[in-house]
């Protein structure tokens, strides 16, 4: 079975650039989430779907984040425009019961 | 004071040793206790988790929650090289938005030396 699948791996991009992040779940997990950990900072809890839904979105820094989750499928999340603030690692996990989730590798964002 | 606190180490043992990792955490509302294993460049894996107080094992992997001192451990005997990766604890709690929030310490970074 394929685990959580993350594209791109590395992002390097300009201050104001926008960049746009995927994430493919485990087949048949209805929960992604997404996580971000920033240089010497622990991971943190961004948002969380179910399915198509955002169920809790609280995490979320601000209103340059914008995370979509097309048909309950993959998911998005873009940064528009980047800040050097947002470097950092951003992580996807997934599951089918909340608790046990299943991380990807990440995407590291480097904003310049 | 932050919610969960890790000691980031590094921790450095010879092959074989007990290996003893510790997060202590200030949020009573914490309910799962999780450990995440996170090797270079990878995503964390998940270990093991308890909901109660009390032991955990599972092979050579042994999690202990004590929710009256709000401390939980991770122990790992007869450690092996393959163990060297960065151990990350996780606590998990409702967020009153149909969500259960992971609040995630810092890391220890463990190396096992051959």
């Amino acid at each position: 079975e394929a685990g959580v699948t993350q594209f791109p791996s590395h992002s390097v991009i300009e201050k104001g650039q926008t960049v746009t992040l995927r994430c493919d779940p485990i087949s048949g997990h209805d929960n992604l989430y997404w996580y971000r950990r920033v240089m010497g900072k622990e991971i943190k809890f961004l948002l969380h779907f179910v399915k198509e839904s955002k169920q809790d979105e609280s995490g979320m820094p601000n209103n340059r984040f914008l995370a979509e989750r097309t048909g309950g499928t993959y998911s998005t999340l873009k940064v528009q425009p980047a800040e050097l603030e947002d470097s950092g690692v951003y992580f996807c996990a997934s599951s089918q019961v909340q608790r046990e989730e299943f991380f990807g590798p990440g995407t590291r964002l480097t904003v310049l | 004071q932050k919610e969960v606190e890790q000691d980031p180490g590094p921790l450095s043992v010879p092959e074989g040793a007990i290996v003893s990792l510790n997060c202590t955490y200030s949020n009573s509302a914490f309910q799962y206790f999780m450990w995440y294993r996170q090797y270079s460049r990878k995503g964390p894996e998940l270990l093991m988790y308890t909901y109660s107080s009390g032991n955990k094992e599972d092979g050579r992997f042994t999690a202990q929650v004590d929710k009256s001192s709000k401390y939980i451990s991770l122990f790992i005997r007869d450690s092996q090289p393959s163990d060297s990766a960065t151990y990350l604890c996780a606590m998990s709690a409702y967020s009153g938005a149909g969500s259960y929030q992971l609040t995630f310490g810092k890391g220890t970074k463990l190396s096992v030396i051959p």
